[in-house]
């Protein structure tokens, strides 16, 4: 079975400031990539998706992420962050299509600071 | 166009207590899911459901649980009897099969925060 793991809990760092957040899911044949934005007392939201095609995906409020299938890595990067970004991410992998069966990592708290 | 609907927003409740939690998923949508976040395990998959039948329920933790989806806008999740391990937040979320081959955006509501004394 597909597992997705996120390294990083926690990442604090300063507003304006570039800001990386790892993602690494177990390997198989075919993958397909999310992340996910939880705001404070929110559900979940898709911040971008790769399914084929280029494997650098932008998303929504300038985040983007780089399918990287020989280190099965899907990083999310940001180059400036702002305050309201401070929210915690999720990434999820779904190991086929037509199914919607997501696997979710454990998430990273990121902390924006003025 | 409103989002996917999750009543009550907060349940407390004694251990023993029935415990039934709604969703209305996005009109149109045809999966449902139901989710469980705990700071100890994250956020777990219980069930999901398509055109209102249950796909795959390995995700429910026990026989104290179950979902039901009687038409395509309710859903219900029911915890009977209630235990204090069972505290979470819950969520529901919906998506749409769009002809093409998914997988498709789910969209979640904004959960149920359950606490069982």
């Amino acid at each position: 079975a597909q597992s997705v793991t996120q390294l990083d809990s926690q990442v604090p760092v300063f507003e304006e400031a570039p800001v990386e957040l790892r993602c690494n899911y177990s390997s198989s044949v075919s993958v397909y990539l999310f992340w996910y934005v939880q705001y404070p007392n929110q559900g979940l939201q898709l911040l971008l998706k790769y399914l084929s095609g280029s494997t650098l995906v932008k998303g929504i409020n300038g985040f983007e992420a780089e399918f990287n299938k020989s280190q099965t890595s899907f990083h999310l990067r940001k180059p400036s962050v702002h305050i309201s970004d401070t929210a915690e991410y999720f990434c999820a992998v779904s190991d086929q299509l037509g199914t919607d069966k997501l696997i979710f990592g454990t998430g990273t708290r990121l902390q924006v600071f003025p | 166009d409103a989002g996917v609907i999750q009543s009550p927003r907060h349940e407390v409740t004694e251990m023993g207590q029935e415990v039934t939690l709604r969703c209305k998923p996005i009109s149109g949508h045809d999966y449902l899911f139901w989710y469980r976040q705990t700071m100890m395990r994250g956020l777990e998959l219980l069930i999901y459901f398509n055109n209102n039948v249950p796909i795959d329920d390995s995700g429910m933790p026990e026989d104290r649980f179950s979902a039901k989806m009687p038409n395509a806008s309710f859903s219900t999740l029911k915890i009977q009897p209630s235990e204090p391990r069972d505290s979470a937040v819950y969520f529901c979320a919906s998506s749409l099969f769009d002809g093409i081959g998914g997988p498709y955006e789910q969209f979640f509501g904004p959960g149920t925060r359950l606490t069982v004394l």
